[in-house]
């Protein structure tokens, strides 16, 4: 079956811009849950959706936003771009179902934002 | 913020020989697991632990979890050239993982 699609794989912005990235999880997972991965922070979690309902937050400022689809698609947002948002984005698909979700996720190849 | 930490940051051995990387971590969990990250692509889910259980196998790998020193550890043996990854260990709580900060593994020809 197909695997997580993030789109685009890599996007250049300027500072004060905002940026929409994408992920399409694997068909019949409901839960995304969106990663940044930088040098100096390495991988923290921002948000995750289940059934278009955001469950968890991470601890990022509002200018970071989500949503999720009624087909389980996901869509990240951040606004008024600054350099420190130049990260790896990763999008994690997983059934999201169960009180102990003892399961593993599956990543996109993420998309590389690079804000100058 | 991360929950715990990896060590060794950084480990460089021989194409055959084992490779151990250990993790530590904060909080109560209810599972724990280890992925695989190739030159800064995506996550790649390599095996998951449960906080009940203490020692699990796949393949090359084999992970133990301790609740009490709240650690765990990775060994991949006979490694191979192929196994040049990053390795991070997430502990799973909720609907989130929090991650180590990453074993970066290079193994020589």
């Amino acid at each position: 079956k197909a695997g997580v699609t993030q789109t685009p794989r890599y996007l250049i912005k300027t500072r004060g811009q905002q940026v929409t990235l994408s992920c399409s999880p694997i068909s019949g997972h409901r839960s995304v849950s969106w990663y940044q991965q930088t040098p100096g922070q390495g991988l923290q979690f921002l948000f995750e959706y289940f059934s278009e309902t955001q469950r968890n937050k991470g601890n990022f400022p509002g200018r970071f936003s989500g949503r999720q689809f009624s087909n389980s698609r996901s869509e990240m947002n951040v606004s008024t771009l600054e350099l420190g948002d130049s990260a790896l984005y990763l999008c994690a698909s997983s059934l999201g179902q169960g009180i102990i979700p003892n399961y593993g996720y599956t990543f996109g190849s993420g998309t590389r934002l690079t804000v100058v | 913020s991360q929950q715990g930490e990896e060590d060794p940051q950084a480990l460089s051995i021989q194409e055959g020989e084992n490779a151990t990387m250990n993790c530590s971590y904060k909080t109560s969990i209810n599972n724990l697991q280890w992925y695989r990250q190739n030159s800064g692509r995506g996550l790649v889910h390599l095996i998951l632990i449960r906080s009940n259980e203490r020692e699990k196998h796949s393949g090359r790998l084999r992970v133990t979890l301790d609740t009490s020193k709240k650690s765990s550890s990775l060994l991949i043996t006979a490694s191979r050239a192929a196994d040049t990854a990053s390795y991070f260990c997430a502990t799973g709580a909720g609907n989130m993982l929090t991650f180590g900060g990453g074993t970066r593994l290079m193994v020589k020809p």
